[in-house]
């Protein structure tokens, strides 16, 4: 039932490109990113909802396959602050927000 | 506005005592979820609120672990006769609503020796 997230870690130089893969085994309503940096909490990066929408912010976007249950995290120029550990949280009912995270995958930035 | 905080902000008790985690979520948001987080692990669910009931409580490991929100804002976890295996960080989290955008609190950092 835990989703499997690629690769489990990644060494990036500044301003290089990554991207992170989230799979699900059940089918999806939604999708949620975060970001958690150690000893700190995860912060959110986006959500998104079945239907195959992309979205992004600055630099950041993500996708979401609804045919494949499967969301990916893409990563552009990426910078020191964008280290630490992504999360996908994925929610499987309509209106029973109960996500099930993945199992992490650890990005670190260097100079 | 000011987010999710959590208190005590670390706590380390013996095996067999009781605690008490306290959450308060962000003014407003209606749900509210517990996690805990092993290391080197993603956050697993524990219960889920809307208002006052608890709408999921299947994440709770066992009979051990109780969880209230009287009041609809501040929540409790409690753990009885706590276990070395309980030892992890229990996040908080509140949304304006369902499916809607979690946020999390800061965590309490459990440790049963």
């Amino acid at each position: 039932q835990q989703p499997v997230q690629s690769p489990q870690a990644v060494i990036l130089r500044e301003g290089e490109d990554a991207v992170i893969n989230c799979s699900s085994s059940k089918a999806l309503y939604s999708v949620h990113w975060y970001r958690q940096k150690h000893g700190e909490a995860p912060v959110f990066l986006m959500i998104l909802l079945k239907g195959g929408e992309q979205k992004g912010h600055d630099k950041i976007s993500a996708s979401f396959n609804e045919k494949k249950q499967q969301s990916s995290l893409y990563l552009t120029a990426s910078q020191l602050s964008y280290s630490g550990t992504y999360f996908c949280g994925t929610e499987m009912n309509t209106g029973f927000q109960k996500l099930v995270f993945g199992t992490g995958t650890r990005l670190l930035v260097s100079p | 506005g000011a987010g999710v905080s959590q208190t005590p902000s670390n706590k380390v008790t013996e095996k067999g005592k009781y605690v008490e985690l306290r959450c308060d979520p962000i003014s407003g948001h209606t749900a509210l979820y517990w996690y805990r987080q092993s290391l080197g692990q993603g956050p697993e669910f524990l219960i889920y609120f809307q208002g006052t009931g608890a709408a999921d409580d299947s994440g709770l490991p066992n009979d051990r672990f109780f969880a209230v929100r009287p009041e609809g804002s501040v929540s409790t976890l409690k753990i009885q006769r706590t276990e070395r295996g309980d030892s992890a960080v229990y996040l908080c989290a509140s949304s304006p609503g369902v499916t809607e955008t979690q946020y999390f609190g800061p965590g309490t950092r459990l440790l049963v020796l």
